[in-house]
């Protein structure tokens, strides 16, 4: 069964500042994706930043990338220049082929940004 | 491109009765995922629906039950509710290609059982 692992059940920053959150998974599937979603105080889930297993090369969004290590199944998160609506929860998740429809997510990190 | 919607965006109910949720995803995505998110669980995995059949389910007893339209909405529907049902239910569209998914997520209606 795919697993999603986050070690740090909440984090702060210094506004400007640059913040890293980690995440592991475990699967034996090849062909999966990975996400960080956002979930501020209004709760809605939003999309920050996709990769796909298959690529080498780390994706990046504006001031959001991550470290993808695929061997140690590893995938963080850095937040770049912190500002203060960044303040949500972030999730890890994990998708693949063998599950229709499911997303398999880790239990979330609170980052609070401080001015 | 309009998101996934969801109405109600809030509900009160009382223990017994029952409880229908409405979800639109985006225009295309003919898949339609439910997850149920409490502060004690997280995220959990409800079913999922495509071409109007349920293609996967997680392990939820059968108070839970939804079924997806020909125009992709989908209804989930909790009957007999209890107190511990109270959470925020979410709901996601992807496109369904090949492979694995991106999901989109709706807003989310808080259900509240008193």
């Amino acid at each position: 069964a795919q697993t999603v692992t986050q070690s740090q059940p909440e984090m702060s920053v210094q506004e400007a500042e640059t913040v890293t959150l980690s995440c592991t998974y475990d699967t034996s599937e090849n062909n999966y994706y990975l996400f960080w979603y956002k979930q501020p105080p209004s709760r809605q889930m939003i999309l920050v930043i996709r990769q796909e297993a298959y690529k080498q090369q780390n994706a990046t969004e504006n001031r959001f990338s991550v470290n993808f290590q695929k061997a140690a199944k590893s995938f963080s998160l850095k937040i770049s220049d912190s500002q203060l609506g960044d303040t949500a929860m972030y999730f890890c998740a994990f998708s693949d082929n063998t599950n229709a429809g499911k997303s398999t997510f880790g239990d979330g990190t609170t980052l609070t940004v401080k001015p | 491109k309009a998101g996934v919607t969801q109405t109600p965006r809030y509900l009160i109910k009382t223990r017994g009765q029952q409880v229908t949720l409405s979800c639109s995803p985006i225009s295309g995505h003919r898949s339609v995922s439910w997850y149920q998110q409490t502060p004690g669980q997280g995220l959990q995995f409800l079913f999922e629906y495509f071409s109007e059949t349920q293609r996967n389910k997680g392990n939820f007893p059968g108070r839970f039950s939804g079924r997806q339209f020909s125009n992709s909405r989908s209804e989930m529907n909790v009957s007999t509710l209890e107190l511990g049902d109270s959470a925020l239910y979410l709901c996601a569209s992807s496109l369904v290609g090949s492979g694995p998914e991106t999901q989109y997520f709706g807003p989310g209606t808080r259900l509240l059982v008193l």
